[in-house]
């Protein structure tokens, strides 16, 4: 079963950059699927932020595209995400996902989330 | 803009039936959106119950199953349990890579 591990800083200042890895163990992420990441605001829903296959390509959430970047790191197995330019509505729990089929990239499994407070 | 919808909060008595749905404000949801549904409660990471409109995820009791009932994506919950009480989102996909997550729908058990 794959797993994932976020972490990073857990405070950002505004108008710097947030920068999250997620871990992966018990597949390589070399092999395919989709690694995805999502955030959920403090007692709101869940946003789909973006992913990104195995092989590089991306996917942005267009409310974000302008600020964000996801990318894979084979060697380490691992994938990152940037999100720049940050006010305090970029505070949330940050997930780090992955697809579970090779053909479609719906979040399946699930790292257990970090939170990132965008503070002064 | 296409927004997800889902009711914000339902009811449903213990042993009753429950239904939510996952709507668009423009258009119809078919299996073609990849309807996926998950469960989450407070401080939990969210769990997948079911994908591809009907395809419960391992370990999912088979008393949840998912469809596509008129216009909408549903998740139908058969015998509710007390523990089934939790936040329920669903999540479509819009083309191109990009999904969209409704807005949730918190599901009490009395």
């Amino acid at each position: 079963q794959v797993q994932l591990q976020e972490s990073g800083p857990g405070l950002v200042k505004p108008s710097e950059t947030l920068s999250l890895t997620c871990a992966v163990s018990g597949y390589s992420i070399s092999s395919g699927y989709y690694w995805v990441w999502i955030r959920q605001p403090p007692g709101k829903g869940l946003d789909w932020i973006g992913s990104v296959y195995h092989s590089g390509s991306t996917s942005y959430n267009p409310s974000l595209k302008s600020r964000v970047a996801i990318s894979v790191d084979t060697s380490k197995n691992q994938f990152s995400l940037k999100l720049s330019s940050v006010t305090a509505a970029d505070t949330a729990v940050y997930y780090c996902a992955t697809s579970h089929r090779y053909d479609t990239s719906e979040p399946y499994y699930w790292g257990q989330g970090a939170l990132v407070t965008v503070s002064s | 803009q296409t927004v997800v919808t889902q009711e914000p909060s339902f009811s449903v008595s213990p042993g009753g039936t429950v239904t939510l749905t996952c709507g668009l404000t423009s258009g119809s949801v078919s299996t073609s959106y990849y309807p996926t549904w998950y469960q989450q409660t407070p401080g939990q990471a969210p769990r997948t119950l079911m994908y591809n409109t009907n395809t419960r995820s391992s370990g999912v009791p088979d008393r949840f199953s998912g469809s596509i009932l008129g216009n909408k994506a549903a998740l139908t919950i058969t015998g509710a349990q007390a523990d089934d009480e939790s936040d329920y989102y669903c999540v479509l996909h819009m083309g191109s890579g990009i999904w969209v997550f409704g807005g949730g729908t918190k599901l009490t058990v009395l």
